[in-house]
């Protein structure tokens, strides 16, 4: 059991945005910056896209966003394109070095 | 370029033991902090051990209550995780990540551990 909350799901046609929530307790969001998203396509390793709750690594389109708002962290992917089919996964750094993840949403590019 | 390769995964009974290694090039592993992450189909990502660059600072979620152990070879430029006690649950594939960011920025391509008797 995560206690980090995803939907397990999400899905948008090409060119529409979407976002995948992240909900959790004060305990994984009392860091206010140690807020990570991943992607995963299929059969691959997962891929930091967002670091610091709103920081995008070099090479990520800036169509992936980051936000935070009280106990919610959420991902929007803008002008969805068939190639960020994936599961996505939230992460927090909860202080003493320790790190929990999101259970995942898989998003659909219908 | 940065890669990591993970290795030493395999099929082993219940109770017994395992050691992974992650190689690593492009960079050099006692200048970052290494992170194991493991993925279930059931639990999805589950971060499992971390060492910090200055090697002092060793973490493990408390669930595995001291099965696992990290280190770290500093003149093969490689990270282990030494496994013991295995459990069917801890059925996974394995990952190795360089620390960045509060998270995981580089990852090796993962090695699969089969605990079944």
């Amino acid at each position: 059991q995560s206690a980090l909350t995803q939907p397990r799901s999400v899905s948008g046609s090409p060119g529409q945005s979407v976002t995948i929530s992240c909900t959790g307790t004060v305990t994984e969001f009392g860091f206010y910056n140690r807020f990570t998203w991943y992607q995963q396509p299929p059969g691959t390793a997962p891929k930091l896209i967002i670091y610091e709750v709103t920081k995008r690594p070099s090479g990520v389109p800036d169509r992936y966003s980051g936000s935070k708002s009280g106990n919610t962290a959420s991902l929007t992917i803008s002008g969805l394109q068939a190639e960020d089919e994936a599961d996505y996964y939230c992460c927090s750094s909860t202080g003493n070095f320790s790190w929990v993840f999101g259970g995942g949403t898989k998003l659909a590019v219908l | 370029q940065v890669q990591l390769v993970e290795s030493g995964g395999g099929v082993v009974q219940p109770g017994g033991s395992l050691r992974l290694s992650c190689s690593a090039s492009g960079l050099t592993v006692s200048n970052s902090g290494f992170h194991w992450v493991r993925q279930t189909p059931g639990k999805g990502l589950e971060w499992v051990a971390f060492v910090r660059n200055n090697g002092n600072n060793i973490t493990y979620p408390d669930f595995l209550r001291g099965r696992f152990t990290i280190s770290r070879d500093d003149s093969k430029n490689t990270v282990y995780l030494q496994m013991t006690n295995l459990r069917a649950d801890d059925t996974a594939v394995y990952f190795c990540a360089k620390d960045w960011g509060w998270g995981f920025q580089y990852w090796g391509q993962g090695t699969l551990v089969t605990v079944s008797s």
